[in-house]
């Protein structure tokens, strides 16, 4: 079975630094998607970036950008330019990219709260 | 942009309530999941469903069930509620299972058992 596991509970970034969340997980497949998902305090999750594992270039979203490193299986978050408004839990996500794979889960790690101080 | 709805953003209940957690996406999507979330656990599926009248469980469906009676509504149901059940529940879609597709997430139901 996949896991995926983030093993830093809390960081935290002085505004307008660089900050790297870590994950890493677990899978024999060669097919699949990673995803960073943010959950702002009280708010809903919404989708930060996501990478296709046969793409071996790394994704980027304006300030967040991932280091994809296949091999390792390692999937880290960086975030440039840290803002107040980055202030949120952050949740690394696996999916299998097998079709058999019924409905394609995500599997969730355990999550980062990152603060961003003023 | 698709909406995903939880009917109850905070609900206090007694143990061995019967208890419904309601969920109404907006876009016609096939795929609907109910998530539980606790600190340093991260997500964890309860249930999910691809279609209507379709459900399988999860990684930790026990105490719970399901109904999708409509394509746009996911009902999570805690038929006796236990204290062990206190969580916040996180109702997700999804067009379908193809490629990259992204969750939508809901804003969460916290639930509080005594």
């Amino acid at each position: 079975a996949q896991t995926v596991t983030q093993s830093q509970p809390e960081m935290s970034v002085q505004e307008a630094e660089t900050v790297t969340l870590s994950c890493t997980y677990d899978t024999s497949e060669s097919d699949y998607y990673l995803f960073w998902y943010k959950q702002p305090p009280s708010r809903q999750m919404i989708l930060v970036i996501r990478q296709e594992a046969y793409k071996q270039q790394n994704a980027t979203e304006n300030r967040f950008s991932v280091n994809f490193q296949k091999a390792a299986k390692s999937f880290s978050l960086k975030i440039s330019d840290s803002q107040l408004g980055d202030a949120a839990m952050y949740f690394c996500a696996y999916r299998s990219g097998l079709d058999s794979s019924n409905t394609g889960k995500l599997i969730f790690g355990q999550g980062t709260t990152l603060q961003v101080k003023p | 942009d698709v909406k995903v709805t939880q009917s109850s953003r905070y609900l206090v209940k007694r143990t061995g309530e019967k208890v419904f957690l309601e969920c109404v996406q907006d876009m016609d999507h096939e795929n609907m999941f109910w998530y539980r979330q606790d600190p340093g656990l991260g997500l964890r599926l309860i249930y999910f469903s691809y279609d209507v009248k379709m459900k399988e469980k999860g990684d930790i469906p026990e105490g719970y069930s399901v109904s999708r009676e409509k394509k746009e509504r996911f009902s999570l149901i805690l038929e006796s509620a236990s204290t062990n059940q206190t969580s916040m529940y996180l109702c997700a879609s999804r067009p379908d299972s193809s490629g990259a597709n992204v969750l939508t997430f809901g804003a969460g139901s916290r639930l509080t058992v005594l």
